[in-house]
């Protein structure tokens, strides 16, 4: 099945970008998603990429996805203290469930 | 307003006692799932239901059981059998089509004192 990893920890100043990294396994992976947690809530997603493209780009979000590398990022542009969170790379294969990587903390600071 | 409503937020269990978390959604979604987070270790898939009255073993089934007599209901109930219930459960669901990605509960945290 799907394996997910992800960096556990990222630390960045406010008004810089930041760039999370995601590496997956099953080459067959047909959408790849990425999952914002803010303290004690659920998983809100904020974008997602279909396999057959490059880039995606949604406000101060851009997703990059190398599929001969198998390596997903997350760019948050301008980063505000409100983006400290937990970042969750997930990515599904036809009809099974979706697979999570651990997260990666986002620490903003002013 | 459409959503997926987990209750209650805060629950304690005596060791030895079953519990049940509530996981409802209006969404008119037909999949759902319960998934369980410890610290450091992501998102565990415990159980999921892909249409009513059917549901399949997850990743870490055992001491957990569930129920989908409803579309809209996808209760879970740990058992005196999970030696570690202490953890952060998450319901989500999704339309069953795929690529629209899970939607989110707030959670449920269950403490055994």
């Amino acid at each position: 099945g799907e394996d997910v990893e992800q960096s556990l920890f990222l630390s960045v100043r406010e008004g810089d970008s930041s760039v999370i990294n995601c590496t997956y396994t099953d080459s067959s992976s047909t959408y790849l998603y990425w999952y914002k947690q803010e303290p004690g809530a659920g998983l809100q997603l904020l974008t997602y990429i279909f396999s057959n493209m490059d880039m995606k780009q949604d406000q101060r979000l851009t997703v990059l996805l190398n599929k001969k590398d198998k390596h997903l990022s997350l760019r948050i542009a301008d980063t505000q203290t409100g983006d400290s969170a937990i970042y969750f790379c997930a990515g599904i294969s036809g009809y099974s469930t979706l697979t999570f990587g651990k997260g990666t903390m986002l620490l903003v600071s002013p | 307003d459409g959503g997926i409503t987990q209750s209650p937020k805060y629950l304690f269990r005596k060791e030895g006692q079953n519990v049940t978390l509530s996981c409802e959604q209006n969404l008119n979604h037909d999949a759902m799932y319960w998934y369980r987070q410890d610290p450091g270790q992501g998102l565990r898939l415990i159980y999921y239901s892909q249409i009513v009255n059917d549901f399949q073993k997850g990743d870490i089934a055992e001491g957990y059981s569930v129920s989908r007599e409803k579309k809209e209901s996808f209760p879970l109930t740990v058992t005196s059998a999970q030696k570690n219930p202490t953890a952060f459960y998450l319901c989500a669901s999704e339309p069953g089509q795929g690529g629209y990605g899970y939607t989110f509960g707030s959670g449920t945290r269950l403490t055994v004192v």
